[in-house]
């Protein structure tokens, strides 16, 4: 089976914590993985991807195959991070699969 | 360079009623996936169209059907409308080529079925 599973609904943290956003997945295969972020408001959007490696908005995440994981993670925390967060997975289809989402609220 | 845009915002209908949600894609985009975003839930793939053919299709019943048209723009429609279709409903667009690429969305429609 193919899906995405985020533990934790909402994750609040202060300014300047680091913040770590867990998720894990299912997958056969090589997986393509992202997380997707939505502000206040705001449509949903691409934040990273596994393939390209690299740092938006000082946020990271590792592929971990032995664990089946991609978790998010950032050093110091911003109130503008404030947001839901959205791990997905490429499926067979070239669709995405979503995890329920994880809501970070970075406090002052 | 436009981005993906829906069609309505909200809309309330009553249960047995049919519905068409509309979208255009992003400007040069030839690929456009629909979504269903339940309240407390992630988008749920529903189904995706390429060069105006079904091209995948998540676990939603034959009620739910599509059309994607000449310029991309595409229609998500729901006949026999249920309680449980009231949702979020979200439209995705990208530039498949022989590789997958990245799905920008739209800002969605607000279902609310009665």
């Amino acid at each position: 089976a193919q899906r995405v599973t985020q533990p934790e609904k909402l994750l609040s943290v202060f300014k300047g914590a680091p913040v770590e956003l867990k998720c894990n997945y299912s997958y056969s295969g090589s997986p393509e993985l992202f997380w997707y972020v939505q502000y206040s408001r705001q449509r949903l959007q691409l934040l990273l991807r596994h393939i390209s490696r690299e740092s938006i908005k000082g946020f990271t995440a590792d592929l971990n195959k032995g664990e089946t994981s991609f978790h998010l993670k950032k050093p110091f925390a911003q109130e503008e991070d404030s947001a839901m967060y959205y791990c997905a997975l490429r499926g067979s289809q070239g669709n995405l699969i979503f995890g329920k989402g994880t809501k970070l609220s970075v406090k002052p | 360079e436009t981005g993906v845009t829906q069609s309505p915002t909200h809309l309330i209908k009553t249960r047995g009623q049919q519905v068409t949600l509309r979208c255009s894609s992003q400007s040069g985009h030839n690929t456009v996936s629909w979504y269903q975003q339940a309240l407390g839930q992630g988008p749920q793939f529903i189904f995706q169209y390429y060069r105006e053919e079904e091209n995948g299709r998540g676990n939603f019943p034959p009620r739910f059907s599509g059309l994607q048209f000449p310029n991309y723009s595409s229609e998500l429609n729901v006949n026999a409308l249920e309680l449980d279709d009231s949702a979020l409903y979200l439209c995705a667009s990208s530039f498949r080529t022989g590789e997958f690429s990245e799905q920008f969305f739209g800002p969605g429609t607000r279902l609310t079925v009665l």
